[in-house]
């Protein structure tokens, strides 16, 4: 069975400052990773997405994500972090080598990003 | 091009009552994927959809059913409603240019619903 974890619930940030936000995966296969953002009464917006090759991801608004498959990681970061950044993020698994209703896109928990002024 | 729509936004419903939910996906996307998103549980699989076909199912009671028409639109029902069933519902197209599952999801906003 695919799992996601995200360890930390909230991470706080000053402005301007490099900001990440942690996943851990399991899967039987190879994984499909992403990223997604949720604003407060709205729905997910996709942020990027590993699916082969190169390793560091780059997506929407800055950010990147670096998939790390010895340590099972897809950590989601930005250089600079904005006070707008400030959201619930959830990352997302999908093992290529599963069938049928294990095709289907787990979400972890969610990390909620606060972007101190 | 236009996102995922969802109606209504916000609806209230008291326990036992029956629900329907709607969603009309990208303009040429053919899967359709639902959600239960609540703060206890996060954001939990429901079914997709794919070509009119229910192509996955996650672990919810058969009080939960949906369908998908023709032109892709999609509705989820939930019937005898309980107190628990209060949750953010969304849901996600996605194009599926092949079998692989590399497409990404389009979320709409949500259907916010609340059971008194």
């Amino acid at each position: 069975a695919q799992s996601v974890a995200q360890p930390e619930d909230q991470v706080n940030v000053a402005e301007g400052n490099p900001l990440t936000v942690k996943c851990t995966y399991s899967v039987s296969g190879n994984p499909y990773l992403f990223w997604y953002v949720q604003y407060p009464n709205r729905g997910l917006q996709f942020l990027l997405k590993y699916i082969t090759g190169d390793n560091l991801v780059k997506g929407s608004y800055g950010f990147e994500a670096e998939f790390n498959k010895s340590q099972t990681s897809f950590h989601l970061k930005k250089p600079s972090a904005l006070v707008s950044d400030s959201a619930l993020y959830f990352c997302a698994v999908r093992d290529t080598f599963s069938s049928g209703s294990a095709r289907q896109l787990t979400f972890g928990s969610g990390t909620q990003l606060t972007v101190l002024p | 091009k236009a996102g995922v729509t969802q109606t209504p936004r916000y609806l209230i419903k008291t326990r036992g009552q029956q629900v329907t939910l709607s969603c009309s996906p990208i303009s040429g996307h053919r899967s359709v994927s639902w959600y239960q998103q609540t703060p206890g549980q996060g954001l939990q699989f429901l079914f997709e959809y794919f070509s009119e076909t229910q192509r996955n199912k996650g672990n919810f009671p058969g009080r939960f059913s949906g369908r998908q028409f023709s032109n892709s639109r999609s509705e989820m029902n939930v019937s005898t409603l309980e107190l628990g069933d209060s949750a953010l519902y969304l849901c996600a197209s996605s194009l599926v240019l092949s079998a692989g599952g590399e497409d990404e999801q389009f979320f709409g906003p949500g259907t916010r619903l609340t059971v008194l």
